[in-house]
């Protein structure tokens, strides 16, 4: 199976800030992956997949990159409606996700 | 607008089984990849199970093979996940989630869940 691991599990960031948040698939995914936005009670958003094509209606400050084992979102400028949980998920071989890393306040 | 309603959630013994459902009316589910994806209370996501758009592939996590199946009813527009030899750590909030055309792994739509507590 393939495994993804997030860095770091909590972040705490002000709004304004650049905020990246890495994922490492354990063998290579190709750019089979998709990053979520999820907030508390509520169901995941798709946010990016195929590693950095933005989903319909997601703001441009949201970013992907990277290819094969190591990914990233970035976050250019953090708002106050982007405090919530990030998940990674790899669609290569069925699926996988990480184990998420929240953004909080600092 | 996209829906996904899932049902079939509640308190169940080890052991026992339950069925969850998922209604989503709107589209129709054979023309799409289906996912389970649950939740335990506060934890991450973790992926359950999977049904191609045409039923001829199912897929499972290692944690569920064996005891859950994922199956569809193309004539009411329901999908389902069978789950038998339930033990607690399989309590969790259960969401139905869409797959993406063309990429039917990739999913692009969630429910919002069924909670379901396995007591021992």
């Amino acid at each position: 199976d393939i495994q993804m691991t997030q860095s770091p599990s909590t972040l705490s960031a002000s709004v304004g800030d650049r905020v990246t948040i890495s994922c490492r698939a354990s063998q290579s995914i190709s750019n089979w992956l998709a990053w979520y936005q999820q907030k508390p009670g509520k169901a995941p958003k798709l946010l990016i997949y195929q590693t950095y094509t933005l989903e319909g209606g997601v703001p441009s400050r949201f970013s992907g990159s990277g290819y094969g084992t190591e990914f990233t979102l970035t976050i250019s400028s953090l708002q106050p409606d982007d405090f919530a949980t990030y998940y990674c998920q790899q669609y290569d071989i069925f699926s996988t996700f990480g184990q998420g890393t929240k953004v909080e306040f600092k | 607008q996209v829906q996904l309603v899932e049902s079939g959630g509640g308190v169940v013994q080890t052991g026992r089984s339950l069925r969850l459902s998922c209604a989503a009316p709107g589209f129709t589910l054979n023309n799409y990849g289906m996912h389970w994806v649950r939740q335990a209370p506060g934890k991450g996501l973790e992926w359950v199970a999977v049904i191609s758009y045409d039923g001829n592939h199912k897929y499972y996590a290692d944690s569920v093979k064996g005891r859950f199946t994922i199956s569809r009813d193309d004539s009411t527009n329901t999908l389902y996940l069978q789950m038998n030899s339930l033990r607690p750590e399989d309590t969790a909030v259960y969401h139905c989630a869409r797959g993406a055309a063309p990429h039917w792994l990739l999913i692009d739509y969630w429910g919002q869940g069924t909670l379901v507590t396995v007591s021992s």
